[in-house]
């Protein structure tokens, strides 16, 4: 596909379960970043890859949030011991590098219940 | 990151042009300053950005000042279309190892009335 695709689009889980959001980022893009946001919010980030590795994990909020970009490509947003305050909407962008703009997914909206 | 200071919402009348203001007064020389808007439910989309000089594109045009501390984008001719949450973000770039972070604020409430 020609944008960002993030999956699922919505997820509904039980207070305390585990789950996992994918994101495809354009082909050949090496920068992918996460963000979140709330209702009425601007997106917080959370996390910044460049290639494989994380360049900059300053925004996950505590350790039961991680990220993972194995080849440098798909990337999976990993969420242990879910709460009510995890829920939001997940955002995911990606960039050719440095200076360059970053597209946007559609985002996967998460409700903890 | 710079901070950045927008108005928290806006008029602007379709097919007139809307200006949306952006401060940005501790931006550094390796700073560029992005321009993205939201609407509703979608993710943030690109509009533009720029470094020192004022650019355009299809979407809009970005005047910067001279000292850099301040910044407009022009929707030229606004249609209802337009109506979303503009942000103006000032992005940390430099040589070597990138570093490409978006810091999102509240961003500007723009509302095209017919």
């Amino acid at each position: 596909g020609a944008g960002v695709s993030q999956t699922p689009s919505n997820k509904v889980t039980e207070k305390g379960k585990y789950v996992e959001l994918r994101c495809d980022p354009i082909s050949g893009h090496t920068a992918l970043y996460w963000y979140r946001q709330s209702l009425g919010q601007g997106p917080e980030f959370l996390i910044y890859f460049q290639g494989t590795g994380a360049a900059d994990d300053s925004g996950l909020p505590n350790d039961r949030f991680f990220a993972v970009r194995p080849e440098g490509s798909v990337s999976t947003l990993k969420i242990q011991r879910t709460e009510r305050g995890d829920s939001a909407v997940y955002l995911c962008a990606s960039s050719s590098g440095w200076g360059h703009e970053a597209f946007f997914g559609q985002g996967t909206r998460l409700t903890v219940v | 990151d710079a901070k950045t200071t927008q108005p928290t919402s806006m008029d602007c009348a379709e097919g007139r042009a809307a200006n949306l203001p952006c401060n940005h007064s501790t931006i550094s020389g390796n700073e560029y300053v992005y321009w993205y808007r939201q609407i509703h439910s979608q993710g943030p989309q690109y509009i533009i950005h720029g470094l020192k000089n004022n650019e355009t594109n299809e979407m809009a045009s970005l005047i910067i000042t001279e000292d850099r501390k301040s910044s407009t984008l022009i929707l030229p001719h606004a249609t209802l279309r337009d109506t979303a949450v503009y942000y103006c973000i000032v992005r940390v770039g430099g040589g070597g190892t990138s570093y490409g972070k978006l810091t999102f604020g509240q961003g500007t409430i723009l509302t095209v009335h017919p």
